[in-house]
């Protein structure tokens, strides 16, 4: 099974409106970390926010906000009032077990429209 | 936070040979990762290079194909050998801190086709 699930492919939203990239996890392991990544076409990854498994609120770092459904495993990326350059792919990750390891999911592209 | 470089940034190379990629860290880290971004997909795991052991290597990935050196706790090289086209990608080595909750820091990421 995967451990991270991103069903959109590709997003559209109009220069600043708000945009929900979807995440979904699979872990049995009571104790991990949620991430999103941002990689523009220059290649770099570049982190976004931090949810951890144990925290009661939702993240939120700028125009950007984690909405965390523990019980339904989601870990959607809110992005508000977007700019161009969000244009972008997106990654949610999942860091959990042993070894600490990362899993990331398939991205999201997000094209933003003027 | 980690500052991480990466070197070559990007490399054309042919068949049959080998690329050294090299990470270099502003700061000491235990855990160090080699990932690879196949166009248009996400980040594939090849393996974990901590210092004072082996890489242990994800399935599908084997040492002599990439054998990782991890000399110590600021550098760490990857090489590709016997390259083919379908080793073109991005490759990129991360760092974290220990814990569920350490993020982990990406190098810039080294641009290889293989002809």
């Amino acid at each position: 099974a995967q451990k991270i699930t991103q069903t959109q492919p590709g997003m559209f939203v109009q220069e600043k409106e708000a945009v929900t990239l979807d995440c979904t996890y699979d872990t049995s392991d009571p104790s991990y970390g949620l991430f999103w990544y941002k990689q523009p076409s220059s290649g770099e990854m570049i982190f976004l926010i931090y949810q951890g498994s144990y925290d009661q609120q939702n993240a939120t770092e700028g125009r950007y906000s984690l909405n965390f459904q523990k019980a339904r495993k989601s870990a959607n990326l809110v992005i508000s009032a977007s700019q161009l350059g969000d244009s972008a792919m997106y990654f949610c990750a999942m860091r959990e077990g042993p070894g600490n390891q990362f899993y990331f999911g398939t991205g999201t592209s997000l094209t933003v429209i003027p | 936070s980690a500052v991480i470089s990466q070197k070559p940034s990007r490399d054309i190379c042919q068949r049959g040979t080998s690329l050294t990629i090299q990470c270099q860290v502003d700061s000491q880290v235990t855990m160090m990762f080699w990932y690879r971004q196949q166009p248009g997909q996400s980040l594939t795991l090849i393996a974990t290079a901590n210092q004072g052991s082996e890489a242990t290597y994800e399935s599908g990935f084997v040492i002599d194909k990439f054998p990782i050196s991890r000399p110590n706790l600021t550098f760490s090289t990857l090489t590709v050998s016997n390259m083919s086209p379908e080793d073109s990608s991005i490759y990129l080595c991360s760092v974290a801190s220990a814990g569920e909750g350490g993020e982990q820091f990406f190098g810039p990421g080294t641009r290889l086709t293989v002809l």
